[in-house]
């Protein structure tokens, strides 16, 4: 069964750079870039950031980007801001014995 | 504008059932497939069951840890995702969102719209 492996939290002040990793393996991510992002606020529904891993959905901000190299997928958030802060996803189509898979999470912190 | 609105969440003694309902708008529901996420409190994401759209023959699939208790459906005469939910555990509790799928082939689909989540509590 695919397991991604996400950092447990990550921080960064305003106006600075932070990258998410999403670690899978050689027959996920590793083969194909197709990881989602997704952004959550405490008590909302979550809002995807980044689609077949370096896509970004109309209105999402361009300071948002996905990349991959290797097994891992990579969630890089630039000229952060406070409302960034959140709770961060990453989510694969892992076959047909796994189907979806969501990574165990990531809190953003803007210091 | 694309609205999902899931509701039917509430408390259920172990071993009891659940319905909940999904009511969409603002797009061509039978084409899409559907789906449902939840959350247990203060823990992450979790791919709970997916429909597929016309164009895959509406066929279903289930995580293991539901396989067997949950069964999702659509009725798309009423624009309405569902997931009964039977033989309910205290480890099933968890906010269940319902998500729109999107994209090409099944490998490529995102979760682009979400509900605002309904609260289903297994506890006796």
């Amino acid at each position: 069964q695919s397991a991604l492996t996400q950092p447990a939290s990550v921080s960064g002040s305003p106006g600075q750079s932070i990258t998410i990793s999403c670690t899978g393996t050689s027959s996920d991510i590793g083969s194909y870039n197709l990881v989602s992002w997704y952004q959550q606020h405490p008590g909302k529904a979550p809002k995807v950031m980044i689609y077949e891993g370096s896509k970004r959905p109309s209105g999402v901000s361009n300071r948002f980007s996905g990349s991959n190299s290797g097994n891992t997928a990579s969630l890089t958030i630039s000229g952060l801001q406070a409302e960034d802060e959140g709770d961060y996803y990453c989510c694969l189509y892992a076959g047909s014995s796994s189907f979806w898979v969501f990574g165990g999470g990531t809190k953003l912190t803007v210091l | 504008e694309v609205q999902l609105l899931d509701s039917g969440g509430g408390l259920a003694q172990p071993g009891e059932s659940l319905r909940l309902s999904c009511a969409a708008s603002g797009f061509s529901f039978s084409i899409y497939a559907m789906a449902w996420v939840r959350q247990a409190p203060e823990k992450g994401l979790e791919w709970v069951s997916t429909v597929t759209g016309s164009g895959g023959g509406f066929n279903t699939f289930y995580a293991d840890s539901v396989k067997g208790r949950f069964t999702i459906s659509r009725d798309n005469s009423k624009n309405t995702l569902y997931l009964q939910m039977n033989s309910l555990r205290a480890e099933d509790t968890a906010v269940y969102f319902c998500a729109k799928a999107a994209g090409g082939r099944i490998q490529l689909w995102h979760f682009d719209y979400w509900g605002l989540g309904t609260l289903v509590t297994v506890s006796s």
